[in-house]
């Protein structure tokens, strides 16, 4: 049962380079999300899709794009990387989408550490 | 605006000892609360979370939490430390008021908590 796979689990750009960054879940969950992680920050979330079609800005989207390819994948794209980006991804999922995503546990995959020099 | 504090970046503990780490809340409505754990190079993993009911929580690997309302807190408990317990939790809100969404949920900071043999 593998649950949220992410990958890579690292990667290592230059400035301006572009990559994607993948995420797939055999949950059959609705919801689906990307966080970043920063040192003494905790997690701010970038984008989120309630459900398949949709997507949504987080707390921090700027310099980032989206794509929920199906129910199972969502992808996070970095266009033109930056020092500031540096940081661990996480995806998550959760089960609901909507209104009852307020009560409902999150999935997280094992990380993608990102180092953009 | 929600908002979470995690006043402690770190808590030690020796073995065998009852450990509490504090997690303190701003909601203007009613609050839904979680707690987190990730352990070295993993993403997080749900521990238990506060909807409504009881004031006391149980979750998994033998944590508690204690929802109490006139002081805003959700203080995370275990009777007994293990070594293994030895990891950052996170502590998290989501305003019962708000429309939903992930963008309605707040992440601590996160404090590591060290089980010292």
């Amino acid at each position: 049962n593998a649950g949220v796979t992410q990958t890579p689990k690292f990667q290592v750009l230059k400035t301006g380079q572009s990559m994607t960054l993948q995420c797939a879940q055999d949950m059959n969950h609705n919801s689906m999300y990307w966080y970043r992680q920063d040192p003494g920050m905790g997690l701010r979330l970038i984008y989120y899709s309630a459900s398949e079609g949709t997507t949504d800005k987080g707390e921090v989207p700027n310099g980032y794009n989206v794509s929920r390819l199906n129910k199972r994948e969502f992808s996070l794209r970095l266009e033109s990387a930056a020092p500031s980006q540096t940081s661990v991804y996480f995806c998550a999922s959760s089960a609901k989408g909507g209104r009852r995503m307020k009560s409902e546990k999150l999935f997280f995959g094992s990380g993608t550490q990102l180092s953009v020099l | 605006a929600q908002s979470v504090a995690q006043p402690e970046d770190q808590v030690n503990v020796a073995e065998g000892n009852p450990l509490t780490v504090k997690c303190t809340y701003s909601v203007s409505g009613n609050p839904y609360l979680f707690w987190y754990v990730q352990y070295p190079n993993r993403g997080l993993q749900f521990l238990l979370k506060y909807i409504t009911g009881d004031n006391l929580v149980k979750g998994s690997y033998g944590f508690e939490a204690e929802f109490n309302k006139s002081q805003t807190s959700f203080h995370l408990k275990k009777p007994s430390a293990l070594v293994s317990d030895s990891a950052l939790y996170f502590c998290a809100v989501r305003d019962g008021a708000s429309g939903g969404g992930a963008d309605g949920l707040t992440f601590g900071k996160g404090t590591h908590l060290i089980i010292q043999p």
